[in-house]
C-alpha cells in the first residue's frame, strides 16, 4: 500500500531557483493538501484541492503555485525559491473533508527542502 | 481567524504513568475534531475523528473525549510507554469548510 507518495525526499536549492514537489495518492481520494512544517509553527496549509479541477489558497500561499494534474496528483511549485521557504513540506489526501465526510487525512513522508 | 490551542506545548512523563492533554477550539459551527500522532522523522498518522458532543473514542491505551459546547477535547494515554513519545496534533473543521485547522501540537516524551 503506497498511500501518499512524495518526491523528492530531500532537496537543496539556491535562492532564485525553481522546483516542483510532486505528490501522488493511490486511495482514490477527492481532496489533497500541501502543508509546511516549521519549528514551533505546527502544520500550516499552503494550498488545497477539494476536488479534481479545483484549487484554493490556504494560510500561507505566497511564493507557491499548485496544479491538480488529475485525481491522483497534486504538485507544489516554487517559482523563485527564497530562504524563508526552507521547511519540511507534507502532502496529504482525504476522501473528503467537510460536508460529505468525516474521514481523516493521510500524509506523505514529507520533503525536506533547504534554500541557500 | 479560527484558532486551535493545544496545551501543554510539551510534556515529560515517566514510563507507566498516565497523562492527558487538551485541545481547545471555537465552539460555534463545529463539524469535526481530529487527533493525529506524529513521531519524529515520520508523517502524522490519524488517531481519531470525532463529531458528536460527548463522543469518546479509544484505541488501545489512548482515548479521547469531545465537548463541542465548550470547545475542548482531551486526549488520554494510560500507562505510558516509550513508543508513545511523539507530537500529538489536533485539528478541527467548521460546518461547510473544506480544510482542517491544526493546533501546534503537544510534544510528549516518555522517560524510561
Amino acid at each position: 500500500n503506497a498511500g501518499v507518495t512524495q518526491t523528492p525526499k530531500f532537496q537543496v536549492l539556491k535562492t532564485g531557483q525553481s522546483m516542483t514537489l510532486q505528490c501522488a495518492q493511490d486511495m482514490n481520494h477527492n481532496s489533497m493538501y500541501w502543508y509546511r512544517q516549521d519549528p514551533g509553527m505546527g502544520l500550516r496549509l499552503i494550498y488545497y484541492s477539494a476536488s479534481e479541477g479545483t484549487t484554493d489558497k490556504g494560510e500561507v500561499p505566497n511564493g507557491y503555485n499548485v496544479s491538480r494534474l488529475n485525481k491522483r496528483e497534486f504538485s507544489l511549485r516554487l517559482e523563485s525559491a527564497a530562504p524563508s521557504q526552507t521547511s519540511v513540506y507534507f502532502c496529504a489526501s482525504s476522501e473528503a473533508i467537510g460536508s460529505y465526510s468525516n474521514q481523516p487525512q493521510h500524509f506523505g513522508d514529507g520533503t525536506r527542502l533547504s534554500i541557500l | 481567524i479560527l484558532n486551535v490551542e493545544q496545551s501543554p506545548q510539551s510534556l515529560h512523563v515517566q514510563e507507566g504513568d498516565s497523562t492527558n492533554f487538551t485541545c481547545s477550539f471555537p465552539s460555534s459551527n463545529f463539524y469535526a475534531l481530529h487527533w493525529y500522532r506524529w513521531e519524529t522523522a515520520k508523517s502524522p498518522e490519524a488517531l481519531f475523528v470525532m463529531t458528536l458532543n460527548g463522543d469518546e473514542k479509544k484505541k488501545g491505551r489512548i482515548s479521547a473525549t469531545l465537548n463541542t459546547k465548550e470547545g475542548y477535547s482531551y486526549l488520554y494515554i494510560k500507562g505510558s510507554q516509550p513508543e508513545d513519545s511523539a507530537t500529538y496534533l489536533c485539528a478541527f473543521i467548521v460546518q461547510g469548510a473544506q480544510k482542517l485547522v491544526f493546533g501546534q501540537g503537544t510534544r510528549l516524551t516518555i522517560n524510561p
